[in-house]
């Protein structure tokens, strides 16, 4: 699992409330993601980040914000929770060998907005 | 990726005979491909990788094809066992990745292994 855990596991929120995820890695890698997971979709990346201090959008951003204050701990925040964020989260982190670079998962966040 | 519908496609099959999963990619220029397992409630699972100019590796009971021609990447799971039931998906990684180093991930195939 590369060292990575997230929290919470599992959360139920109420439309309108702001909601933070955590992604927390012990192996100092540069390179960290989030995506969500919908029925029907792949992967679709929300954030990444590319150092401390350093983010980025994904192709899903909107409503989601991100923060990496240091290098082990990648949040991402729901500034107003609506239906369409009731999802399953997972961060990722990037590892490189040569030129091949493959991500690694956590093992995901379950959120219901009600 | 693949081309994505609403429901997972799905393969059966029986316990002990091989399965063979298939995924279209869509970047003819992408160099680099992975094959995740995903079980029910948990994170991908890294499985097998394969270069672009490569055509086959070979792992532990699993083998990836690579068909650049048709765009075609394929898993090969020989021998399969009731624990290999999960989603598999591929993944993309374009040549040149920008910032973002970003893998297009296919939607997946649901594996389902018959007693």
């Amino acid at each position: 699992d590369a060292g990575i855990t997230q929290s919470p596991r599992h959360k139920v929120t109420e439309t309108g409330t702001p909601v933070t995820l955590r992604c927390h890695q012990t192996e100092n890698h540069r390179y960290m993601y989030w995506y969500r997971q919908d029925p029907g979709h792949g992967l679709r990346l929300i954030h990444y980040s590319y150092g401390v201090k350093d983010t980025d959008k994904g192709e899903v951003s909107d409503g989601y914000s991100v923060s990496r204050s240091k290098t082990e701990d990648f949040l991402l925040t729901l500034e107003s929770a609506t239906s369409s964020q009731t999802s399953v989260y997972f961060c990722a982190i990037s590892i490189a060998v040569g030129a091949s670079e493959t991500q690694y998962f956590g093992p995901g966040t379950r959120l219901l907005v009600l | 990726g693949e081309n994505v519908g609403l429901h997972l496609p799905t393969l059966s099959v029986q316990e002990g005979d091989n399965s063979i999963i298939n995924c279209a990619y869509s970047n003819s220029a992408s160099d680099y491909f992975i094959w995740y397992k995903q079980e029910s409630g948990k994170g991908p699972q890294f499985i097998i990788d394969i270069r672009s100019n490569m055509d086959k590796r070979q792992g532990q009971r699993v083998t990836v094809l690579l068909n650049k021609t048709v765009k075609h990447l394929s898993l090969q799971i020989a021998a399969t066992q009731p624990g290999d039931s999960a989603v598999y998906f591929c993944a993309e990684k374009p040549p040149r990745f920008g910032s973002a180093r970003q893998l297009t991930f296919g939607s997946g195939t649901q594996l389902t292994v018959l007693p």
